[in-house]
């Protein structure tokens, strides 16, 4: 079945500390893959998307992904996390053009 | 540009009852999709309609479970004899154009079945 897999459930980092969230994904063929961040009470917001061509894509906030084939993976980073960064992710694939398939999320906790 | 808004925002109703939910897209967007969203996942997709035509309903939770797009701007989601388990996140996103485009959502409308 087409999945998205976050296995992390809860990731904790300092402030200042680099990130990395996790995602895995299985399609048939590679799919299209989005990372969006979730705060309380606000909406899904997309950081970047994955559609074809330079794996390494940059994303608002000074986040970039990097889409690894041979993996089935496309993780998140961020060399410097803030405070604010503190949220939601999820991460979602797609081949149909229009159904995402999101990933259960990974609740960021950012300490200082 | 004012982004995806829904109303209302929290609906709490008894089980049984009929909700209705809407969604206004970003202007000119022409798709708009359906998700819900439960405690603790990723959001699931539901519906999606381009301009007014509902092109995949399929997976819509039951037959309870309605959504139509009469003008092609704003939508409506209909869940009739609501149960406990309808109990989740309700959000709308939209898109422009006819090939895959970013989707943008709204803040969703939380729906609570006693």
């Amino acid at each position: 079945a087409q999945s998205v897999t976050q296995p992390d459930i809860h990731i904790t980092v300092s402030e200042g500390a680099s990130l990395e969230l996790r995602c895995n994904y299985s399609y048939g063929a590679t799919p299209y893959l989005f990372w969006y961040v979730q705060s309380p009470g606000q909406g899904l917001q997309l950081l970047l998307k994955y559609f074809s061509g330079d794996t390494l894509v940059q994303g608002i906030k000074g986040f970039e992904a990097e889409f690894k084939r041979s993996q089935s993976s496309f993780n998140l980073r961020k060399p410097s996390v803030h405070w604010s960064d503190a949220a939601e992710y999820f991460c979602a694939g797609t081949n149909s053009g229009y159904a995402l398939n999101f990933g259960k999320g990974t609740s960021l906790l950012v300490t200082p | 540009d004012t982004g995806v808004s829904q109303d209302p925002r929290h609906k709490i109703t008894k089980r049984g009852q009929n909700v209705t939910f809407r969604c206004d897209p970003i202007s000119e967007h022409n798709r708009l999709y359906w998700y819900r969203q439960t405690l603790g996942q990723g959001p699931e997709f539901l519906t999606y309609f381009q301009n007014e035509a509902q092109l995949e309903k399929s997976r819509l939770l039951s037959d309870r479970f309605s959504a139509e797009r009469p003008k092609g701007s704003f939508s409506t989601l209909e869940i009739q004899r609501t149960e406990q388990g309808d109990s989740a996140m309700y959000l709308c996103a939209s898109s422009p154009g006819l090939s895959l485009g970013t989707q943008y959502f709204g803040p969703g409308t939380r729906l609570l079945v006693l």
